[in-house]
């Protein structure tokens, strides 16, 4: 079984700063991981995801993340955040392969402020 | 482009009623899901469908859940006899078998919110 860690329930920003929001998980076979976003009375819209390959994907929205096996760690980033990105973000892996459940973070609400 | 759509998008029910939470998944997909998220707490997986059948499932996923593809659009997700710990936002979810950029992405619907009384 995989489980995920977002470090940062909160993360509070000025707008045009940059952020990272911080992402470990445990796994005990290969993952695959996923940032989605949820805005405010929305459902999950997926940002990003990591399957193979590069370690650094981009994203929707200017946000990207690293996958960085060796700290089991997939960070998401964007340099210059804006009031629109001010929303609730979760981490999420899964198995590569067989169970396809995400298993979700418990989140990190990014409040971008003018 | 297509999306996972879900009715209703709020349910108000009585406790130890049935309720029964209808999703259209995207119509070439073929793995189907249910997750939920109770106000305030993380989304947590359901269970999964494919081929016609139940093919993993959370210890959420209890007696009084079940799904089903009732035809050839429509997933649902019943609950037999509510509770008031049942009260979250149930969000459908779909995804490609195989093949294009896209496989191995989830699309969520909109949800559903759940409130039991």
């Amino acid at each position: 079984a995989q489980s995920v860690t977002q470090l940062d329930s909160q993360v509070p920003v000025f707008e045009e700063a940059p952020v990272e929001l911080r992402c470990n998980y445990s796994s005990s076979v290969s993952v695959y991981l996923f940032w989605y976003v949820q805005y405010p009375n929305q459902g999950l819209q997926l940002l990003l995801k990591y399957l193979s390959g590069s370690t650094l994907v981009k994203g929707i929205n200017g946000f990207e993340a690293e996958f960085n096996k060796s700290q089991t760690s997939f960070h998401l980033r964007k340099p210059s955040v804006h009031i629109s990105d001010t929303a609730e973000y979760f981490c999420a892996p899964r198995r590569d392969t067989g169970r396809r459940a995400l298993t979700f973070g418990s989140g990190t609400r990014l409040q971008v402020q003018p | 482009e297509p999306e996972v759509t879900q009715t209703p998008s709020h349910q108000v029910t009585q406790m130890g009623q049935e309720v029964i939470l209808r999703c259209v998944p995207i119509s070439n997909h073929l793995y189907f899901y249910w997750y939920r998220q109770i106000l305030g707490q993380k989304v947590e997986f359901l269970v999964s469908f494919y081929n016609n059948e139940i093919s993993e499932k959370s210890e959420i996923f209890d007696d009084q859940f079940s799904v089903e593809r009732p035809d050839g659009s429509n997933f649902t997700l019943k609950i037999r006899s509510t509770k008031l710990e049942d009260s979250a936002m149930y969000f459908c979810a779909s995804q490609a078998a195989s093949g294009g950029l896209r496989y191995n992405e989830q699309f969520f619907g909109p949800g559903t919110r759940l409130t039991v009384l």
